[in-house]
């Protein structure tokens, strides 16, 4: 059973771009959730997707977007970057949507520039 | 963003002293979930907890979801070096299919040899 991986590792890009960040659901989840995690801090929740909709949000502007693909993988895309996007993105996936446990990949370390 | 609130920030402790969290909320929640997170990687999950008072054990660790709903404890027996890390607790708050996952501030372990 593979887990959840996410691309690239890493990513340095300078500020006003954009970016786009990949994760694979681990087989058999249909849910995927995307976080930012600064340094020192927990993890803070951005989205969630299920069937390629938007089925919940955190307190992040709508420069942060999603995509969910029909094979459940996801995008996490970042428009207009500020220095205080830089974090690590996490990506997580579930087998349901309904509020259980959540299985995370080892993340990408962004640097905003 | 709204978070967990995780004592003790964090701790020293020797091995094979025996080791207390906790994490409070004032909201109620239906699932608490406790992660231990290394430097640089994704969050592991450790254990899961959907009713209150449930206690449950994974090797040296056990977890308990508090009867108000509105706090959780993880405790770890006999602790060695590698149960260095920071641990989280998270939940998911919501329903009917829609959720935010709010995670605690996270408590830094770490074991003398």
């Amino acid at each position: 059973e593979t887990g959840v991986t996410q691309s690239p590792t890493h990513l340095i890009k300078t500020r006003g771009q954009q970016v786009t960040l990949r994760c694979s659901s681990q087989s058999g989840h249909n849910t995927v959730s995307w976080y930012q995690q600064a340094l020192g801090q927990g993890p803070q929740f951005i989205f969630q997707y299920y069937r390629e909709e938007e089925n919940g949000r955190g307190n992040f502007p709508p420069r942060f977007s999603g995509l969910q693909f029909p094979n459940y993988s996801s995008e996490l895309n970042v428009n207009a970057l500020e220095l205080d996007d830089s974090a690590l993105y996490l990506c997580a996936s579930s087998p349901w949507t309904e509020g259980g446990e959540q299985f995370f990949g080892p993340g990408t370390r962004l640097t905003v520039l | 963003g709204q978070q967990l609130n995780q004592s003790p920030q964090s701790m020293f402790i020797q091995e094979g002293e025996d080791v207390s969290m906790n994490c409070t909320s004032s909201s109620i929640f239906n699932t608490w979930l406790w992660y231990k997170q290394d430097p640089g990687e994704g969050p592991v999950l450790l254990i899961a907890l959907y009713k209150a008072g449930e206690l449950t054990s994974n090797g040296r660790l056990t977890a308990q979801f508090g009867i108000t709903r509105k706090d959780s404890f993880l405790n770890i027996s006999a602790s060695i070096p590698s149960d260095v890390g920071i641990y989280f607790c998270a939940g998911p708050l919501g329903g009917s299919g829609t959720y935010k996952y709010i995670f605690g501030t996270g408590t830094r372990l770490k074991v003398l040899a």
